[in-house]
């Protein structure tokens, strides 16, 4: 079975700096999606960034950006230029790409709290 | 575009009492989902659509019913509810069951006495 884990449970910054938010995942198959989402106080979630598993490339949004590493199952956040607006809970997430069978799954990990010191 | 919208935002429940928490998006997405968010815990899948009339269970299915009558809604159904029904529920919605990007409610808040 497919697990995602978020080894932080709390991380801090300082504004301005950047942060990167650790993420491995376990799985079988070999085409699959990885995200990062936003949860700030509201609960909204929000995308930061996905990542397609059959891109060698790392994806980028702006600010965020992603190291994919499939061979080690890793898949980290990094976060340049930290703002204030940045602080919220990141959960990495996981999405099965099985187009031969009706069956879906999505796995999302524990979350990181993301703490922005002025 | 409303986007995906939640309601209740909030709901006290009684153990034994039924309710529907009902979801709607207007962006014309075929696929639709509702996930469960726990203290310490990710997002869970419960239930999923890929269209109207079709639906499958997701991880954590028991407790829950759904149905799926028309493209833009999508409601949760607790038959029974039980205290460790309590926690905040999310609906999400996409394109297509293979488009990358979900659209997540704003969540309803769920407590079960």
């Amino acid at each position: 079975a497919q697990t995602v884990t978020q080894s932080q449970p709390e991380m801090s910054v300082q504004e301005a700096e950047t942060v990167t938010l650790s993420c491995t995942y376990d799985t079988s198959e070999s085409d699959y999606y990885l995200f990062w989402y936003k949860q700030p106080p509201s609960r909204q979630m929000i995308l930061v960034i996905r990542q397609e598993a059959y891109k060698q490339q790392n994806a980028t949004e702006n600010r965020f950006s992603v190291n994919f590493q499939k061979a080690a199952k890793s898949f980290s956040l990094k976060i340049s230029d930290s703002q204030l607006g940045d602080a919220a809970m990141y959960f990495c997430a996981y999405r099965t790409l099985n187009m031969k069978t009706s069956y879906d799954k999505v796995i999302f990990g524990p979350g990181t709290s993301l703490s922005v010191i002025p | 575009n409303a986007g995906v919208t939640q309601t209740p935002k909030f709901q006290v429940l009684k153990t034994g009492q039924s309710m529907t928490l009902q979801c709607a998006q207007d962006m014309n997405h075929e696929y639709m989902s509702w996930y469960r968010q726990d203290p310490g815990m990710g997002l869970r899948l419960i239930h999923y659509s890929v269209g109207a009339g079709i639906t499958d269970q997701g991880e954590v299915p028991n407790g829950y019913n759904v149905s799926r009558s028309t493209t833009e809604d999508f409601p949760l159904r607790l038959l029974s509810a039980a205290p460790s029904q309590t926690s905040v529920y999310f609906c999400a919605s996409s394109y297509t069951r293979w488009a990358e990007t979900q659209y997540f409610g704003p969540g309803t808040r769920l407590l079960v006495l």
